[in-house]
């Protein structure tokens, strides 16, 4: 069974500063990668969706890059905002099954 | 509408009750997952719909859990005989297809007292 880790749990950075979040997988046979972000009490929102045949994918101040060999896929967030705050999430999907598994995110502050 | 609409946002029940949490999923959007999420925890997959059958319900964790999804549209997630375990947020998502790009709603926190 695929196993979704996420490290660290907690993270409280100054505003403005880059920062990157960590998910690692232990079956590298996936389909795709997909990173969310959720707010109290609230649903998931997808943010970027890499597919196993793409390194990275790029939107606004988020860059997702994906090694499938390693099993491992990093969150990259540049210049970090208050509004950034939220617990932040990453699931993956393999071949022929018909899931996302997740792990259990990284809570994220920043300190105005 | 716009995005996946869940109902009741709480549902507050005593042990042994039946309910009924029900997802609105994206028109157009033939896939639907079911997900429960504990405090602190990622969500943990429940069940996926392709249209109007189960495709994979591997994830109910007994048969207390049923889900039906009857027109491809709008589907319910029906518990039985409920336990203090079951509460929890259940989250509905739906995509155009498939493990795709995933539509969560705001989701239903279920209290069994």
């Amino acid at each position: 069974k695929q196993e979704v880790t996420q490290i660290p749990a907690a993270l409280s950075v100054p505003e403005g500063e880059n920062l990157v979040l960590n998910c690692s997988f232990t079956d590298s046979a996936i389909y795709n990668l997909q990173w969310f972000r959720q707010d109290p009490g609230k649903g998931l929102t997808s943010l970027l969706l890499i597919q196993s045949s793409q390194r990275e994918q790029t939107s606004g101040r988020l860059n997702a890059s994906l090694d499938k060999s390693s099993g491992r896929s990093t969150l990259y967030i540049a210049a970090s905002q208050p509004g950034d705050s939220a617990t932040y999430l990453c699931a993956v999907s393999e071949y022929n099954f018909n899931k996302f598994y997740f792990g259990s995110g990284t809570k994220l502050n920043v300190k105005p | 509408g716009a995005g996946v609409s869940q109902t009741p946002s709480n549902k507050v029940t005593e042990k042994g009750k039946y309910v009924e949490l029900r997802c609105d999923p994206i028109s157009g959007h033939t896939a639907l997952y079911w997900y429960r999420q504990s405090l602190g925890q990622g969500p943990e997959f429940l069940i996926y719909f392709q249209g109007t059958g189960a495709a994979d319900d591997s994830g109910l964790p007994n048969d207390r859990f049923f889900a039906v999804r009857p027109e491809g549209s709008v589907s319910t997630l029906k518990i039985q005989r409920t336990e203090r375990g079951d509460s929890a947020v259940y989250l509905c998502a739906s995509s155009l297809n498939k493990v795709e790009k995933l539509f969560f709603g705001s989701g239903t926190q279920l209290s069994v007292l």
